[in-house]
């Protein structure tokens, strides 16, 4: 079965980076765009971004561009999302989110990954 | 500011139907598929309708889509409290390059 595991929660500080990884397992990994979701505190889905795990390519929210780099380990089937320059509003639970039909659809979603940003 | 517009609130007793709508512009979906999620509090959104109108295997046909020139609607028939959560629509802006979702819905079972 189709399974996306993500990392744990993580407490940084202002101006520190975060890394955040996606394991997938069930199916071709390289055969799905990845797509990364967050959302803060009481607010809803935000959109940042895509990875291409078969050639690397990626597109990225304006919001986010300069800040964020997506990545993908093809020999793990695992897809990373790093963000950097953490400001207090990045709080925010971040979701990988599997595309099967490459029109921004997400069959599959991982759990979640907590990131506290706090001095 | 988010790409599509939803009502922040709906509801409605157990046994109705409801219907949430979801408005965007022609640079998403008018010329974009339209999907839907569920979202139980603590937990990841969980995909209820793709393509606009289609159901992914194990989502009761309770649940449908609909899409007419630049909005949307998720329809729940049959409401059961278990179905009380935030609803979201989601689509592609073509404009901007990017994905882009609604401000979300919160579904009452009264």
């Amino acid at each position: 079965q189709v399974q996306l595991v993500q990392s744990g929660a993580e407490v940084k500080k202002p101006g520190a980076s975060v890394k955040v990884s996606c394991k997938a397992s069930g199916y071709t990994f390289t055969g799905y765009y990845m797509h990364w979701v967050r959302q803060a505190p009481g607010q809803g889905l935000e959109w940042m971004g895509w990875i291409n795990p078969n050639s690397g390519g990626t597109n990225y929210a304006q919001k986010f561009q300069g800040r964020v780099t997506m990545t993908r380990d093809t020999s793990i089937s695992t897809a990373y999302m790093e963000l950097s320059r953490l400001r207090s509003d990045d709080t925010a639970v971040y979701y990988c989110a599997r595309d099967p039909w490459h029109s921004s659809s997400y069959d599959y979603w991982g759990q979640g990954t907590l990131v506290t940003v706090s001095s | 500011q988010s790409v599509l517009t939803q009502p922040p609130s709906v509801s409605a007793a157990p046994g109705q139907k409801v219907t949430i709508s979801c408005s965007g512009s022609s640079s998403n979906i008018g010329n974009n598929y339209v999907s839907w999620y569920q979202q139980l509090p603590g937990t990841a959104p969980k995909l209820l309708i793709y393509d606009n109108n289609k159901r992914p295997s194990g989502i009761p046909d309770r649940f449908s889509g609909s899409k007419s020139g630049t909005s949307a609607t998720l329809g729940i028939t049959g409401l059961q409290t278990g179905d009380e959560a935030d609803y979201y629509c989601g689509t592609w802006d073509s404009s901007l390059s990017a994905g882009g979702f609604g401000g979300g819905t919160k579904l009452t079972v009264l």
